[in-house]
């Protein structure tokens, strides 16, 4: 079963608008990740938040994480139209090895 | 990232095939994952190992296996394909003991399968 679940599925913006992309999970975490898909393409990762931190900058990218709420948010300020790209979510379970469990993604558009 | 290299990129095959898919690295990690992706599903994690001698099923095991013939090559196999393993391939690495890469995983640019 996944652990993260990603809201919105797809996101459809406007080039120069943010997009904030949240995901849920189930369980106790040792950390989270960001991860981007161009189509077709492996995953690249963005960002990692540990579960003691609450967030955490790089360059357009900001991400929270409310480990009581088990949810944590991408933001990404700015967009242009080559951050159109899947984004996956990916916890690592606390006591769970260096096993990540990814969340279904979010789909992001941004036009011109 | 070429750091991680699949092979081959596309394939299709019939049922019932006995399918090989492999994975090279240069990037020196120790730990090394295969995934498949579905529409919808996100990622799966089929297998993985942490070095050399040692080899875990994943979520979805059922239907493949793995070799790790080195330190830089993991191989998946499907031993008689069906047509619901048709899906995205993705080989991952990561060396979580190296200073400041934690749990990151960098990914290979995937194997499209088709079962027919």
């Amino acid at each position: 079963s996944q652990q993260g679940e990603e809201d919105p599925q797809a996101l459809s913006i406007q080039e120069g608008e943010n997009a904030t992309m949240n995901c849920s999970y189930k369980t106790s975490i040792n950390n989270l990740q960001w991860y981007r898909q161009n189509s077709g393409r492996g995953l690249v990762h963005l960002i990692l938040i540990r579960s003691n931190e609450r967030e955490k900058h790089s360059g357009r990218l900001r991400v929270t994480l409310d480990t009581s709420k088990k949810s944590s948010s991408l933001l990404i300020t700015a967009s242009r139209a080559a951050d159109t790209a899947s984004y996956f979510c990916a916890t690592r379970p606390t006591g769970g090895g260096n096993k990540l469990t990814f969340g279904t993604g979010t789909q992001l558009k941004v036009e011109l | 990232d070429a750091d991680v290299t699949q092979t081959p990129r596309n394939r299709i095959t019939k049922t019932g095939k006995r399918i090989m898919l492999e994975c090279s690295q240069t990037k020196g990690h120790d730990r090394m994952y295969w995934y498949r992706q579905d529409p919808g599903l996100g990622l799966r994690l089929i297998y993985y190992s942490f070095d050399v001698k040692d080899i875990n099923k994943g979520e979805i095991s059922d239907g493949y296996s793995v070799s790790r013939q080195a330190q830089a090559k993991f191989s998946l196999s499907l031993e008689s394909a069906i047509p619901n393993q048709t899906a995205l391939y993705f080989c991952a690495t990561s060396a979580p003991r190296l200073a400041g890469s934690a749990d990151t995983q960098y990914f290979g640019p995937g194997t499209r399968l088709t079962v027919l």
